[in-house]
């Protein structure tokens, strides 16, 4: 058990509807990651937030957005969603300082299947 | 840009050691790191290099030489339980639309089999 927690576990939904994915890092951390993973592919990442503050974006799709909350909890919101949004998403955390990002402590991620 | 490159498949038998390679092309380099992914599970932090050299965890050693950007993964005395897919990630500069950023890039992962 990494100390990262993520919910749901499993989501199934439809073409064009909006689901949003949440995020607790572990003790401590200060930042939190967002990873997808498709079907045999490596981690993309997504976005960095840092206590409370968008830090690094990756490639993420401008239907997708997040946030870090002042409790440091943070959330995806997918919108619009497409059958090529199915995937494995990740959460991680690290820290507590911006040094330590090599070593990311990752949550058991949330399945999402879209039909 | 950057890039990361490893077999996509390697099988051994319990006992054995086996060693896992990865290149890679990334602008300024901090560190590798090696992350281990059992099926439909969470990846693991492993273990990290920023410089050359070997480092060992127990039955899990990583190595890296920067001049030739290229790093192992070893892992000995292998056992059944090792069955799973292990990524190498570098963290860099990397260039996004947004703008850069220094983030880590995993490789497609090699799936390890460990045979009885």
């Amino acid at each position: 058990d990494s100390g990262v927690t993520q919910t749901p576990k499993h989501l199934i939904t439809a073409t064009g509807q909006r689901v949003t994915l949440r995020c607790s890092p572990r003790s401590g951390d200060l930042s939190v990651y967002w990873y997808q993973q498709s079907l045999d592919q490596g981690l993309q990442f997504l976005i960095q937030y840092y206590n409370g503050e968008e830090r690094a974006k990756g490639n993420i799709l401008e239907r997708f957005s997040a946030q870090q909350f002042p409790d440091l909890h943070s959330e995806l919101n997918l919108s619009s969603l497409e059958l090529g949004d199915s995937a494995l998403y990740f959460c991680a955390s690290s820290g507590p300082g911006l040094a330590r990002q090599e070593t990311q402590y990752f949550g058991p991620g949330t399945r999402l299947l879209v039909l | 840009g950057q890039s990361l490159e490893q077999p996509s498949e390697v099988t051994a038998v319990e006992g054995a050691i086996v060693q896992i390679n990865c290149t890679y092309q990334t602008s300024g380099f901090y560190g590798l790191s090696w992350y281990q992914q059992h099926d439909g599970g969470a990846p693991t932090f492993l273990s990290y290099n920023a410089l050359d050299g070997l480092e060992e965890t127990g039955r899990f050693s990583s190595f890296l030489s920067r001049s030739d950007s290229y790093g192992y993964l070893l892992l000995q005395e292998l056992q059944m339980k090792d069955s799973a897919s292990y990524f190498c990630a570098v963290r860099g500069n990397l260039n996004f639309s947004s703008g850069s950023a220094r983030q880590l890039t995993f490789g497609s992962g090699t799936q390890l089999t460990v045979l009885p």
